[in-house]
């Protein structure tokens, strides 16, 4: 069974930082893309984020670039999300996804549970 | 990377049947045949219902179906039930190898 346990999110002020995880098993994990995807409260799915399964290709929403960090360690079967500079906007519950094949372009097919990043003073 | 656009409702009887319609560009929906739609429930994930335009996961009931013409793809549910009360999100991969979702369609089964 597929899953995918984000670490806990939590309260930032603006301008901070916080680093998401993600741990996935249940599957083979170096031979799929993952992504990560937002939802502001009452708000509709964002993408933020997305990296090949060989960490080599990576691709960001221009709403986070420059500011967020995807990487992987398939050694360890986890992925990340670096987030700095947050701002109130980015206030949102964060999903890990996998994706259905090595690439990018394949359908974003298992979502985690979420985590809440809260971006206030 | 603007949002595709979605009908912000739709709503049914139970029974019939309800088309969603999600509207891109030539950068995104118009470029690839990676239409992928989302069914989310309140207070739940967002559940993978079809993918590649017209392609339903295990387990997806074939009530549910997909399809494209130029900028717009399409998400018809027919034999509406209760259960199918729920958000749906369109999304496509696009030219700058990232992803783009609908802003999202509340279906309502009267």
């Amino acid at each position: 069974e597929v899953q995918l346990l984000e670490s806990a999110g939590g309260l930032v002020q603006p301008g901070g930082s916080l680093r998401l995880s993600c741990a996935a098993s249940g599957f083979t994990f170096h031979l799929y893309a993952m992504s990560w995807v937002r939802q502001a409260p009452g708000k509709g799915l964002e993408w933020v984020s997305g990296i090949g399964a060989t960490g080599s290709l990576k691709s960001y929403a221009d709403s986070v670039k420059g500011r967020f960090t995807i990487s992987r360690d398939n050694s360890d079967n986890t992925m990340f999300l670096q987030m700095s500079s947050l701002r109130a906007e980015d206030t949102a519950v964060y999903y890990c996804v996998k994706s259905a094949g090595i690439l990018l372009a394949f359908p974003l097919d298992y979502w985690g549970q979420g985590a809440p990043v809260t971006v206030s003073s | 990377q603007s949002a595709l656009t979605q009908p912000p409702s739709v709503s049914g009887s139970p029974g019939q049947s309800v088309t969603i319609a999600c509207t891109g560009t030539s950068t995104d929906v118009g470029s690839y045949d990676r239409v992928s739609w989302y069914q989310q429930p309140p207070g739940t994930v967002p559940k993978l219902i079809i993918s590649e335009v017209n392609h339903r996961p295990s387990g997806v009931p074939d009530r549910f179906s997909g399809s494209k013409s130029g900028y717009t793809a399409s998400l018809t549910i027919s034999g509406l039930q209760a259960e199918d009360e729920a958000d749906y999100y369109c999304s496509s991969y696009t030219t700058s190898s990232s992803w783009v979702f609908g802003g999202g369609t509340k279906l309502t089964v009267l």
